[in-house]
C-alpha cells in the first residue's frame, strides 16, 4: 500500500463550488505539506503543518484553507473555486525533527475548475 | 527574493551522459535536493547535498558549490526510463521549507 495517499485523484468542479482534497499517510511523519504544480512553474507551497496543533501559511495560501484532523490526515479546502486554481495538487510528508527532511509525495490530485 | 534557475528542457541519447545544472539565489540555505518526476506522477527523492563536493549514488551523481550558488545532477549510462523532469530545490534553514525550481524536462532518444 502507498505511504501517502490522496483523494480524489481527479476532480472537475465549477466556479464557486467548495471542494476538499484529502491526504492520508502511514509514514508516521509529523510534518505535512500541500503544494500546487502548474506547467512551467516550480512546486509552490500552499500550507504546511508541523504537528496537529501547528498550521502555517505557505507562499500562496489565499483562497485555500486546511485542516489537520490527526497526525496522519491533512485536508485542503478551496472555499470558492475559481478557474486559476486549476492545477495538480500534491500532498507531502517529512520527518519532523533533525537535519534530514526529504519529502515524500502523494500521487497528486488533478483539479479542473470550469 | 528567492530564485532557482534550471534549463527548461534537455535532450540526450540513450547510453550517454548528461549534466543538468541548477543555480540558486536564496536568503538562506540548508541543503540542496534533486527530485525526479515522471509525467503525471509524484516527485521522488534522488539526492541531497549540504556540503561542497560530489555525491555519487549509482548512475546518478550530484555536485554542490555553495560559494557559487550552483549544483548539477549528472546522469550516466542513460536509459529510456530516465526520461522525466528533474527538480532542484533549496532547503531553507529559517523554516525548513523547500524552494523549488521549475524543473528540467529530460528527453532521452534511442
Amino acid at each position: 500500500d502507498a505511504d501517502v495517499t490522496q483523494t480524489p485523484r481527479n476532480r472537475i468542479t465549477k466556479t464557486g463550488k467548495r471542494i476538499m482534497l484529502e491526504c492520508s499517510q502511514t509514514k508516521g511523519h509529523d510534518r505535512m505539506y500541500w503544494y500546487r504544480q502548474d506547467p512551467g512553474l516550480g512546486l509552490r507551497l500552499i500550507y504546511y503543518s508541523f504537528d496537529v496543533k501547528d498550521i502555517n501559511k505557505g507562499e500562496i495560501s489565499d483562497g485555500y484553507s486546511v485542516s489537520r484532523q490527526a497526525q496522519a490526515k491533512f485536508s485542503l479546502s478551496l472555499e470558492s473555486a475559481i478557474p486559476n486554481q486549476t492545477a495538480l495538487y500534491f500532498c507531502a510528508t517529512s520527518i519532523g525533527a533533525g537535519a534530514s527532511y526529504e519529502q515524500y509525495f502523494g500521487p497528486g490530485t488533478r483539479l479542473t475548475v470550469t | 527574493g528567492q530564485n532557482i534557475d534550471q534549463p527548461t528542457e534537455m535532450t540526450a541519447t540513450e547510453g550517454a551522459i548528461v549534466q543538468i545544472n541548477c543555480t540558486y539565489q536564496t536568503s538562506g540555505f540548508n541543503g540542496l535536493f534533486w527530485y525526479q518526476q515522471h509525467a503525471g506522477e509524484a516527485p521522488t527523492f534522488l539526492s541531497y547535498n549540504v556540503l561542497d563536493g560530489l555525491e555519487e549514488k549509482g548512475r546518478f551523481s550530484s555536485f554542490l558549490s555553495r560559494s557559487k550558488g550552483y549544483s548539477y545532477l549528472l546522469l550516466k549510462e542513460l536509459q529510456m526510463k530516465d526520461s522525466a523532469s528533474y527538480l532542484c530545490a533549496v532547503g531553507m534553514d529559517s523554516n525548513y521549507q523547500l524552494i523549488w525550481g521549475a524543473g528540467t524536462k529530460l528527453i532521452i532518444k534511442p
